[in-house]
């Protein structure tokens, strides 16, 4: 069965611009989050989506956007760039039920942007 | 969720075991404790899961001590793809959601 998967790997961006990135959830998995890795902050949680409405919301300021679609695809977008946005993006699935039997968390080879 | 200590970093000779700790003692009754560990430049990888048993899979055991204040993660015979950042962490059972929060982590290096 195929894994969380995520795209683009790679992109170079420009302060002040603009930027979405996608994922395709395990199959059968509802659940999708986003999270940012720096060398500075570690690995943070940015938000979460079930069933197309956002379930959880880290710290992050409202640059910082997500949506999901009725196949459970996500996507993220992250406006006005800055700097301090270059960092791996990770996206995470798992069906999202309550309880933990079956409800693992996996997580996607990320997206490495950076903002130049 | 419950905050985890461990240590910032370990080396283990290659094909001997690795013992990686793990300090919750805050950790509360319905709180699970996940291990994934991550390889430069990838994404973390899901490694094993308990509440209070012993568990164990084709990766590794996961040791939690009876008053499931610590645990430890075993990797029985380590090979140089062994070699990355180890996470614990603490997992309410009752959470659905993905929102987990990770510590620092334990750089493994694994030695020829």
């Amino acid at each position: 069965k195929a894994g969380v998967t995520q795209t683009p790997r790679y992109l170079i961006k420009t302060r002040g611009q603009q930027v979405t990135l996608s994922c395709s959830p395990i199959s059968g998995h509802r659940s999708v989050s986003w999270y940012q890795q720096t060398p500075g902050q570690g690995l943070q949680f940015l938000f979460e989506y079930f069933s197309e409405t956002q379930r959880n919301k880290g710290n992050f300021p409202g640059r910082f956007s997500g949506r999901q679609f009725s196949n459970s695809r996500s996507e993220m977008n992250v406006s006005t760039l800055e700097l301090g946005d270059s960092a791996l993006y990770l996206c995470a699935s798992s069906r999202g039920d309550r309880g933990h039997s079956g409800n693992t968390i996996y997580f996607g080879e990320g997206s490495w942007l950076t903002v130049v | 969720d419950a905050k985890t200590t461990q240590p910032t970093s370990m080396d283990c000779a290659e094909g001997r075991a690795a013992n990686l700790p793990c300090n919750h003692s805050t950790i509360s009754g319905n709180e699970y404790v996940y291990w994934y560990r991550q390889i430069h430049s990838q994404g973390p990888q899901y490694i094993i899961h308990g509440l209070k048993n012993n568990e164990t899979n084709e990766m590794a055991s996961l040791i939690i001590t009876e008053d499931r204040k610590s645990s430890t993660l075993i990797l029985p015979h380590a090979t140089l793809r062994d070699t990355a950042v180890y996470y614990c962490i603490v997992r309410p059972a009752n959470n659905a959601g993905n929102m987990l929060t990770f510590g620092g982590g334990t750089r493994l290096m694994v030695k020829p």
